[in-house]
Protein backbone atom coordinates (compact mmCIF):
# COMPACT_ATOMS: atom_id res chain seq x y z
CA UNK A 1 0.00 0.00 0.00
CA UNK A 2 1.66 3.11 -0.63
CA UNK A 3 -1.23 5.56 -0.88
CA UNK A 4 -1.78 8.90 1.23
CA UNK A 5 -5.63 8.96 2.10
CA UNK A 6 -7.40 12.29 2.48
CA UNK A 7 -10.60 12.95 3.41
CA UNK A 8 -12.77 14.62 2.76
CA UNK A 9 -11.56 15.79 -0.87
CA UNK A 10 -14.06 18.80 -0.56
CA UNK A 11 -14.75 20.76 2.38
CA UNK A 12 -17.11 24.14 2.80
CA UNK A 13 -17.36 25.82 6.14
CA UNK A 14 -18.37 28.93 8.01
CA UNK A 15 -16.33 31.06 10.03
CA UNK A 16 -17.82 29.83 13.46
CA UNK A 17 -17.37 25.85 12.18
CA UNK A 18 -15.16 23.50 13.57
CA UNK A 19 -14.09 20.98 11.03
CA UNK A 20 -11.09 18.74 10.51
CA UNK A 21 -9.36 17.06 7.98
CA UNK A 22 -8.12 13.57 8.10
CA UNK A 23 -5.27 11.44 6.47
CA UNK A 24 -4.38 7.89 7.30
CA UNK A 25 -1.12 6.06 5.60
CA UNK A 26 0.48 2.63 6.10
CA UNK A 27 3.71 2.73 4.20
CA UNK A 28 5.09 2.90 8.20
CA UNK A 29 6.43 5.82 7.34
CA UNK A 30 7.09 8.41 11.19
CA UNK A 31 7.32 11.76 9.54
CA UNK A 32 3.75 12.86 8.66
CA UNK A 33 3.38 16.34 6.66
CA UNK A 34 0.84 19.32 6.35
CA UNK A 35 1.18 21.92 3.78
CA UNK A 36 -1.03 24.63 2.31
CA UNK A 37 -1.30 25.62 -1.40
CA UNK A 38 -3.42 28.52 -2.40
CA UNK A 39 -4.26 28.75 -6.48
CA UNK A 40 -0.91 28.45 -8.95
CA UNK A 41 1.08 29.00 -5.69
CA UNK A 42 4.15 26.47 -4.13
CA UNK A 43 2.62 23.93 -1.36
CA UNK A 44 3.54 26.18 1.93
CA UNK A 45 5.13 23.97 4.77
CA UNK A 46 2.15 24.16 7.89
CA UNK A 47 3.61 21.18 10.50
CA UNK A 48 5.86 18.13 10.65
CA UNK A 49 4.97 15.14 13.15
CA UNK A 50 7.68 12.95 13.86
CA UNK A 51 7.42 9.91 15.68
CA UNK A 52 4.20 10.77 16.81
CA UNK A 53 5.30 14.29 18.24
CA UNK A 54 5.24 17.41 16.66
CA UNK A 55 8.18 18.55 15.20
CA UNK A 56 7.90 21.63 13.29
CA UNK A 57 5.29 24.42 13.21
CA UNK A 58 5.92 27.32 10.86
CA UNK A 59 4.39 29.84 12.56
CA UNK A 60 0.79 28.57 11.58
CA UNK A 61 -1.74 30.54 13.64
CA UNK A 62 -3.56 28.69 16.67
CA UNK A 63 -7.09 28.44 14.28
CA UNK A 64 -5.30 25.17 13.15
CA UNK A 65 -4.30 22.46 15.33
CA UNK A 66 -2.91 19.50 14.15
CA UNK A 67 -2.85 15.61 15.87
CA UNK A 68 -0.97 12.77 15.26
CA UNK A 69 -3.21 10.21 17.24
CA UNK A 70 -0.75 7.24 16.11
CA UNK A 71 1.72 7.11 13.24
CA UNK A 72 -0.71 6.09 10.45
CA UNK A 73 -2.91 8.92 11.13
CA UNK A 74 -3.19 12.70 11.23
CA UNK A 75 -5.47 15.12 11.54
CA UNK A 76 -6.09 18.91 11.23
CA UNK A 77 -8.85 20.67 13.24
CA UNK A 78 -9.70 23.81 12.25
CA UNK A 79 -11.97 26.22 14.07
CA UNK A 80 -12.87 30.08 13.29
CA UNK A 81 -11.29 30.19 9.85
CA UNK A 82 -10.61 33.33 7.64
CA UNK A 83 -12.04 32.80 3.95
CA UNK A 84 -7.90 33.75 3.07
CA UNK A 85 -7.70 30.33 4.65
CA UNK A 86 -9.34 28.57 1.77
CA UNK A 87 -6.84 26.31 -0.16
CA UNK A 88 -5.94 22.88 -0.83
CA UNK A 89 -4.14 21.35 2.09
CA UNK A 90 -2.22 18.44 1.48
CA UNK A 91 -1.02 15.71 3.55
CA UNK A 92 2.17 13.95 2.88
CA UNK A 93 4.56 11.22 4.78
CA UNK A 94 7.81 10.41 4.75
CA UNK A 95 10.53 8.03 6.24
CA UNK A 96 12.52 9.55 8.81
CA UNK A 97 16.02 10.07 7.20
CA UNK A 98 17.15 12.77 9.48
CA UNK A 99 20.83 12.66 8.76
CA UNK A 100 20.99 12.10 5.27
CA UNK A 101 17.96 14.43 4.78
CA UNK A 102 16.52 12.45 1.75
CA UNK A 103 13.03 12.83 3.09
CA UNK A 104 10.88 11.64 -0.07
CA UNK A 105 7.24 13.20 0.55
CA UNK A 106 4.28 10.82 -0.40
CA UNK A 107 1.27 13.20 -1.07
CA UNK A 108 -2.34 12.40 -0.57
CA UNK A 109 -5.01 14.26 -3.21
CA UNK A 110 -5.82 17.32 -0.76
CA UNK A 111 -8.75 18.50 0.77
CA UNK A 112 -9.75 21.43 -0.81
CA UNK A 113 -11.19 24.13 1.77
CA UNK A 114 -13.54 26.69 1.27
CA UNK A 115 -14.76 28.82 4.07
CA UNK A 116 -17.40 31.19 3.73
CA UNK B 1 14.04 33.73 1.73
CA UNK B 2 14.99 29.34 1.13
CA UNK B 3 12.33 29.18 -1.69
CA UNK B 4 13.70 27.88 -5.01
CA UNK B 5 13.21 30.13 -7.59
CA UNK B 6 11.91 28.94 -11.11
CA UNK B 7 12.01 29.39 -14.52
CA UNK B 8 10.04 30.13 -16.77
CA UNK B 9 7.16 30.35 -14.99
CA UNK B 10 5.12 28.67 -17.86
CA UNK B 11 6.12 26.28 -21.00
CA UNK B 12 4.41 25.49 -23.82
CA UNK B 13 5.74 23.10 -26.42
CA UNK B 14 5.13 20.46 -28.92
CA UNK B 15 4.90 16.61 -28.34
CA UNK B 16 8.07 14.62 -28.93
CA UNK B 17 10.01 18.50 -28.51
CA UNK B 18 12.59 18.58 -24.69
CA UNK B 19 11.48 20.23 -21.80
CA UNK B 20 13.40 22.14 -19.52
CA UNK B 21 12.89 23.91 -16.25
CA UNK B 22 15.44 25.94 -13.78
CA UNK B 23 15.21 26.34 -10.50
CA UNK B 24 17.83 29.04 -8.53
CA UNK B 25 18.07 29.14 -5.11
CA UNK B 26 20.00 31.05 -2.00
CA UNK B 27 20.86 28.97 0.91
CA UNK B 28 22.64 25.60 1.07
CA UNK B 29 21.17 22.50 0.76
CA UNK B 30 21.01 18.64 1.59
CA UNK B 31 19.51 17.57 -1.25
CA UNK B 32 16.96 19.15 -4.38
CA UNK B 33 13.77 17.09 -5.36
CA UNK B 34 11.33 17.77 -8.09
CA UNK B 35 7.96 16.87 -7.81
CA UNK B 36 5.15 17.13 -10.18
CA UNK B 37 1.51 18.00 -9.98
CA UNK B 38 -1.38 17.37 -12.38
CA UNK B 39 -4.05 20.23 -11.85
CA UNK B 40 -5.32 20.68 -7.90
CA UNK B 41 -3.99 17.06 -7.06
CA UNK B 42 -1.26 15.85 -4.93
CA UNK B 43 2.23 16.07 -5.79
CA UNK B 44 4.34 13.25 -7.30
CA UNK B 45 7.93 12.89 -6.40
CA UNK B 46 10.47 12.21 -9.55
CA UNK B 47 13.74 12.49 -8.41
CA UNK B 48 16.11 13.52 -5.80
CA UNK B 49 19.65 14.46 -6.37
CA UNK B 50 22.37 15.44 -3.30
CA UNK B 51 24.26 17.93 -3.00
CA UNK B 52 27.51 15.94 -3.50
CA UNK B 53 25.82 14.64 -6.69
CA UNK B 54 26.14 16.40 -9.89
CA UNK B 55 23.50 14.87 -12.80
CA UNK B 56 21.01 12.03 -12.17
CA UNK B 57 18.71 9.99 -14.46
CA UNK B 58 15.25 8.34 -14.26
CA UNK B 59 13.86 7.36 -17.74
CA UNK B 60 13.30 10.44 -19.55
CA UNK B 61 13.86 12.64 -17.17
CA UNK B 62 17.59 14.19 -16.36
CA UNK B 63 18.43 16.24 -13.45
CA UNK B 64 21.85 18.39 -12.84
CA UNK B 65 22.93 20.04 -10.10
CA UNK B 66 25.15 23.20 -10.09
CA UNK B 67 25.71 23.75 -5.79
CA UNK B 68 28.64 26.59 -6.80
CA UNK B 69 25.55 28.28 -8.80
CA UNK B 70 23.14 27.46 -7.01
CA UNK B 71 21.01 26.08 -9.39
CA UNK B 72 19.46 23.19 -10.90
CA UNK B 73 17.40 22.04 -14.35
CA UNK B 74 14.85 19.65 -15.45
CA UNK B 75 15.39 18.40 -18.71
CA UNK B 76 12.27 15.85 -19.59
CA UNK B 77 13.19 14.10 -23.05
CA UNK B 78 10.49 13.35 -25.77
CA UNK B 79 7.98 15.16 -23.96
CA UNK B 80 4.01 13.80 -24.09
CA UNK B 81 0.19 15.46 -23.75
CA UNK B 82 0.39 13.38 -20.27
CA UNK B 83 3.22 15.42 -19.10
CA UNK B 84 1.57 18.39 -18.95
CA UNK B 85 1.40 19.50 -15.51
CA UNK B 86 3.27 21.87 -12.95
CA UNK B 87 6.73 20.98 -11.83
CA UNK B 88 8.57 22.36 -8.67
CA UNK B 89 11.51 21.92 -7.20
CA UNK B 90 11.50 21.52 -3.28
CA UNK B 91 14.49 22.34 -1.24
CA UNK B 92 16.15 20.05 1.73
CA UNK B 93 18.47 21.99 4.18
CA UNK B 94 18.22 18.98 6.44
CA UNK B 95 15.86 17.49 8.50
CA UNK B 96 12.57 17.60 7.94
CA UNK B 97 11.99 21.19 6.63
CA UNK B 98 11.14 20.63 2.55
CA UNK B 99 10.56 24.28 0.86
CA UNK B 100 9.31 24.43 -2.86
CA UNK B 101 10.27 26.40 -5.59
CA UNK B 102 7.12 28.59 -7.16
CA UNK B 103 6.81 26.06 -10.12
CA UNK B 104 7.29 25.88 -13.79
CA UNK B 105 3.91 25.29 -15.73
CA UNK B 106 4.65 22.90 -18.67
CA UNK B 107 1.85 22.64 -21.58
CA UNK B 108 2.64 19.49 -23.85
CA UNK B 109 0.54 19.86 -27.13
CA UNK B 110 -0.61 16.73 -28.98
Amino acid sequence: DTEVTQTPKHLVMGMTNKKSLKCEQHMGHRAMYWYKQKAKKPPELMFVYSYEKLSINESVPSRFSPECPNSSLLNLHLHALQPEDSALYLCASSQVARLSGANVLTFGAGSRLTVL
Amino acid sequence: SQQGEEDPQALSIQEGENATMNCSYKTSINNLQWYRQNSGRGLVHLILIRSNEREKHSGRLRVTLDTSKKSSSLLITASRAADTASYFCALNTGGFKTIFGAGTRLFVKA
